[in-house]
């Protein structure tokens, strides 16, 4: 079964440059998460969908951050304008239903200078 | 924030059972104990989880308390590969998000 997958896997931008990340989930999986990791600490929810509708975004920056997910399989996120403090790994992760068996990307490192 | 507590850091020798605690003297009675890894450059992987019952399966074993109020996760012959960040969470299935906090640091050292 192949896993999540993630473009880019590095990205590196100035800051106030915009950016965005793709994933396609492990097909026939209906709950999509995007997580924010900064290095030395685990990783944090940003948002999550179910099927193509939003559960939780409470933690999303919504005056740079957006998230959408196109019928309800492949997710965008992107970010804009970025600040140095977006710098982390962006964690894509989908689970077949809202359990906490969840299969994660490899995640694509930001680096905003 | 992380509803659990985890020694920063732990060594194991390979071959060697690495037994890692956790303490969730917080947990409410229908919250589950799950347990993830994180290998460096990689995403988080789901490893094992549990409600009152003592769990195994191919990666690993869960030892939960009577009182559930800590657990173990048990590793039975660690391996170079199991090298990795260990993640303790206590949650309910359903939409509430996983909370993750800085985890167990095992090195499996030859």
């Amino acid at each position: 079964e192949a896993g999540v997958a993630q473009s880019p896997r590095y990205k590196i931008i100035e800051k106030r440059q915009s950016v965005a990340f793709w994933c396609n989930p492990i097909s026939g999986h209906a709950t999509l998460y995007w997580y924010q990791q900064i290095l030395g600490q685990g990783p944090k929810l940003l948002i999550q969908f179910q099927n193509n509708g939003v559960v939780d975004d409470s933690q999303l920056p919504k005056d740079r951050f957006s998230a959408e997910r196109l019928k309800g399989v492949d997710s965008t996120l992107k970010i804009q304008p970025a600040k140095l403090e977006d710098s982390a790994v962006y964690l894509c992760a989908s689970s077949p239903d809202s359990t906490y068996e969840q299969y994660f990307g490899p995640g694509t490192r930001l680096t905003v200078t | 924030d992380a509803k659990t507590t985890q020694p920063t850091s732990m060594d194991c020798a390979e071959g060697r059972a690495a037994n890692l605690p956790c303490n969730h003297s917080t947990i409410s009675g229908n919250e589950y104990v799950y347990w993830y890894r994180q290998i460096h450059s990689q995403g988080p992987q789901y490893i094992i989880h549990g409600l009152k019952n003592n769990e195994t399966n191919e990666m690993a074993s869960l030892i939960i308390t009577e009182d559930r109020k800590s657990s173990t996760l048990i590793l039975p012959h660690a391996t170079l590969r199991d090298t990795a960040v260990y993640y303790c969470i206590v949650g309910n299935t359903g939409n509430t998000p996983l909370v993750f906090g800085k985890g167990t640091r095992l090195s499996v050292i030859a």
